[in-house]
């Protein structure tokens, strides 16, 4: 099975702290990706990388930022975390194929305070 | 620019009963991949279907059928006979980006069914 692993379920962070969340997956997939979910706006993709080091913004990069050392992991980091930065986080990863899926984690709640 | 509509914010119903989840995209690529996934309450996206733009054919797995129309850029979703356990967040989506194998997802905002017993 296809296992992505976010490292916390919840978090709780005070304004302007630092903040990291880290995603591994365990099937050398070359894509990875992270996005933020938010009620009545759906999913909307943050960032994405399809190889090491490779980074690549998506629909809403402003905030954040990423680092893809090793082909397995792949974290978001919001440099100076805000209110606006509550949400639940997903990360996904696929292999860089057409006619396949991508993977979600299981999620990261965000809560800034 | 790429769009995924969900028109249906939430729907409920009885159990047994059909339920039909809308679709509408936009894109002006000629490539493309439409995903349905799903969110129980465990909050971890699930993989339902997916279709490339150039396969209109519709599908049947079990309970659950898609309908693809390019004419009218239209993937609707049917769950026959609903149950309980479809209760779920069902999220529609538009893979683009060819240097990712079209995995990168534009996401509609959702439709919420509640399937009451």
């Amino acid at each position: 099975d296809v296992k992505v692993t976010q490292s916390s379920r919840y978090l709780v962070k005070r304004t302007g702290e630092k903040v990291f969340l880290e995603c591994v997956q365990d099937m050398d997939h070359e894509n990875m990706f992270w996005y933020r979910q938010d009620p009545g706006l759906g999913l909307r993709l943050i960032y994405f990388s399809y190889d090491v080091k490779m980074k690549e913004k998506g629909d809403i990069p402003e905030g954040y930022s990423v680092s893809r050392e090793k082909k397995e992991r792949f974290s978001l980091i919001l440099e100076s975390a805000s209110t606006n930065q509550t949400s639940m986080y997903l990360c996904a990863s696929s292999v860089m194929t057409e006619n396949t899926e991508a993977f979600f984690g299981q999620g990261t709640r965000l809560t800034v305070v | 620019a790429q769009k995924v509509t969900q028109a249906q914010t939430e729907i409920s119903v009885v159990e047994k009963e059909d339920v039909t989840l809308d679709c509408v995209y936009e894109t002006r690529d000629t490539t493309y991949y439409l995903f349905w996934y799903k969110q129980p309450p465990s909050g971890e996206l699930v993989f339902l279907i997916r279709r490339n733009s150039f396969d209109e054919q519709n599908e049947i797995s079990g309970r659950y059928s898609w309908n693809f129309q390019k004419s009218t850029s239209s993937f609707n979703f049917t769950i026959t006979a609903s149950q309980v356990v479809d209760s779920a967040v069902y999220f529609c989506a538009l893979g683009a980006g060819m240097n990712t194998g079209f995995q990168k997802l534009v996401f509609g905002t959702g439709t919420r069914l509640l399937v009451s017993p």
